[in-house]
């Protein structure tokens, strides 16, 4: 299995537009998360799925981000528009089921974004 | 409160000694999982080990393991016979029952160096 595949892995923007960041969870995997990660905050639960449908999102910071999930083979993280504030690096992980809350997370690689 | 506390923001340690990170955790939950993530410098976020609240025994995989003291509620994570690829911030993190075993709240991290 290629794991969880995130993309695109770095993104440069300017105040104001708009960023979306994609993931492809591990096959049979029906939970997916967005993190982000920040030197201040560290990881934060932004949004998660279960079955294509989002469970939770209080995570989201404020109206300007959205997330999708409309297959169970991917999902978007949307920011519009961007600020500088949100640079940071988001992660895409998904997790099946498992004994006891045994559910491991598997992430993947990162996007890294810088809003200038 | 927080969920999970890591006191330690540096640890150095010599290759081929043990050391030890700590995990606080804080939950009124009586079933839960505990994780533990390697992050080294190129980013990913790497499944190191898992403690289930029932466990008797305290996990362990390979030259890592798991410290499991529930009444204090401390899971910390013992590298043995460290290693320079050893190098990398570790994250504690926390799966309750009360989220549906769904949502991993983290600790802010500890970062290792191993020196040679």
């Amino acid at each position: 299995d290629a794991g969880v595949i995130q993309s695109p892995r770095h993104e440069v923007t300017e105040m104001g537009q708009e960023v979306t960041l994609r993931c492809k969870p591990i096959s049979g995997h029906d939970y997916l998360f967005w993190y982000r990660q920040t030197m201040m905050r560290g990881l934060e639960l932004l949004i998660y799925f279960n079955n294509n449908v989002p469970i939770d999102d209080s995570g989201m910071p404020e109206d300007r981000f959205s997330a999708k999930m409309p297959n169970a083979s991917f999902s978007t993280l949307k920011i519009q528009p961007s600020e500088p504030r949100d640079s940071a690096v988001y992660f895409c992980a998904s997790s099946y089921p498992g004994p006891s809350g045994a559910n491991v997370l598997t992430f993947g690689a990162g996007s890294r974004l810088t809003v200038l | 409160a927080q969920k999970i506390t890591q006191t330690q923001p540096g640890m150095f340690v010599q290759e081929k000694e043990a050391v030890t990170l700590d995990c606080t955790y804080d939950t009124s939950d009586q079933s839960y999982g505990l994780f533990w993530y390697k992050q080294p410098s190129s980013g990913e976020m790497i499944f190191l080990i898992y403690q289930g609240s029932y466990d008797e025994q305290n996990a362990t995989e390979g030259r890592y393991s798991l410290n499991f003291q529930k009444a204090r509620k401390s899971a910390n994570l013992v590298i043995s016979a460290s290693q320079l690829g050893d190098s990398a911030m570790y994250f504690c993190a926390m799966r309750e029952a009360n989220s549906g075993y769904s949502t991993l709240t983290f600790g802010k991290g500890t970062m290792l160096l191993v020196s040679p």
